[in-house]
Parts: C-alpha cells; sequence; structure tokens
C-alpha cells in the first residue's frame, strides 16, 4: 500500500466548474498536509497547507481534512484553464514541512 | 528575491559516468532538501541539510550517492558511478526553518532532469 494515494487521473473539469481533487494516507501520526500545484517542466508550488480537521478556504481553494478517515481533498472552485496542471498531495508525520511524503499526482485539465 | 536554483536543468550522461548536480537555495534558508521523481512514480524524499548537517539521509538509495553542503550555502549531489535507474528528475527544495508549520513553506527548484543511457 503506498504511503499517500491520490485518484487517479487525468481529470477533466469544464472551465467555471468545481474541481475535486482527493488524497488518502496510511499514516495515522501524519500532521500536517499539503496540496502543491506543478505545471509541466516548473517546479512544484505550495497553494494550500492544513493542519486541523475541516475545512480551510483560500481564495477558489479549499483544503478538506479528516484525520479520523485519514482523508484529505481540494476543491477549486470556478475553474479557469490556468488551473491545469498536475496537483500533489503531500504528507508530514511532524508539525512542520520536512520530509515531505507524496502522492503520484492528478493531472487536471480545465477544458475552456 | 532568487527562488531555489539548479544547475543542470537538463543532463544526458553514459552509464558508470559521474554526474554532480548543484542547488543554491533561497538566501537565509538553513534547511534544503534534495527530492527525486524516476520515471511514473511519486516525488521521493533523499536527505535533509540544516546548514552543513546532515539532518536526515535516509532517503539516499545507496552509496553511489553523495550529497554535501560545504559552509551551509549551496548543496552539490553526486552520483557516481551513474546506473540507468538513475535517471529522474532531481528537485532540491529549501525552507527557513523548521520549528513549526506557520510560515515555514518548502519552495522547490525546478528540477535537474537526469538521463543516463
Amino acid at each position: 500500500q503506498k504511503e499517500v494515494e491520490q485518484n487517479s487521473g487525468p481529470l477533466s473539469v469544464p472551465e467555471g466548474a468545481i474541481a475535486s481533487l482527493n488524497c488518502t494516507y496510511s499514516d495515522r501520526v501524519s500532521q500536517s498536509f499539503f496540496w502543491y500545484r506543478q505545471y509541466s517542466g516548473k517546479s512544484p508550488e505550495l497553494i494550500m497547507s492544513i493542519y486541523s480537521n475541516g475545512d480551510k478556504e483560500d481564495g477558489r481553494f479549499t483544503a478538506q481534512l479528516n484525520k479520523a478517515s485519514q482523508y484529505v481533498s481540494l476543491l477549486i472552485r470556478d475553474s479557469q484553464p490556468s488551473d491545469s496542471a498536475t496537483y500533489l498531495c503531500a504528507v508530514n508525520k511532524g508539525v512542520s514541512g520536512s520530509r515531505l511524503t507524496f502522492g503520484e499526482g492528478t493531472q487536471l485539465t480545465v477544458n475552456p | 528575491e532568487a527562488g531555489v536554483t539548479q544547475f543542470p536543468s537538463h543532463s544526458v550522461i553514459e552509464k558508470g559516468q559521474t554526474v554532480t548536480l548543484r542547488c543554491d537555495p533561497i538566501s537565509g534558508h538553513d534547511n534544503l532538501y534534495w527530492y527525486r521523481r524516476v520515471m511514473g512514480k511519486e516525488i521521493k524524499f533523499l536527505l535533509h541539510f540544516v546548514k552543513e548537517s546532515k539532518q536526515d539521509e535516509s532517503g539516499m538509495p545507496n552509496n553511489r550517492f553523495l550529497a554535501e553542503r560545504t559552509g551551509g550555502t549551496y548543496s552539490t549531489l553526486k552520483v557516481q558511478p551513474a546506473e540507468l535507474e538513475d535517471s529522474g528528475v532531481y528537485f532540491c527544495a529549501s525552507s527557513q526553518d523548521n520549528r513549526g508549520a506557520a510560515g515555514n513553506t518548502i519552495y522547490f527548484g525546478e528540477g535537474s532532469w537526469l538521463t543516463v543511457v
């Protein structure tokens, strides 16, 4: 079993729709959770971090964490073509961001 | 402010040769990390420096890989001798401190693409 699993892609949504990206993790001691966005050939860029159960909103992005279910998700509202990228879920056992464990990523395409 | 920079961006070498990858972290960042993504797999942790000290090198695949960070500034990752399975993207990342979640964003470079033929 992989430590971090993401829903298999690619995921395709129309412009303006909500894109839902899911991630599960196996290690219950994990404490911090991150979503990175990576455009092709570019560096992974942190877009959301979440540490407590519940929702965290930042603009069009909402991260949701459920530690009991070992599940973290990212919702992108009003999806734009510029959101087309690979989204990486990363998990860390501590409260800091060191030693991230990544999922394989979900490729999202937003169609105009 | 300059981001994490890596050199070279692409490298093609023959099996058995040596390659040295360089990373310049964001100025003032004590924490420097190396990660690797091989084809079709997830990004995996290799090691973590705090200043010039290796904090965690448990992700290094074998003794053909040597990372250094003399002086606590830039870092190099040497692969000697390179094997076919070493092909992939090597990412360097840095962060300001390791004490708490707030503000401890890890910034990644664009990666060094290594192809071993």
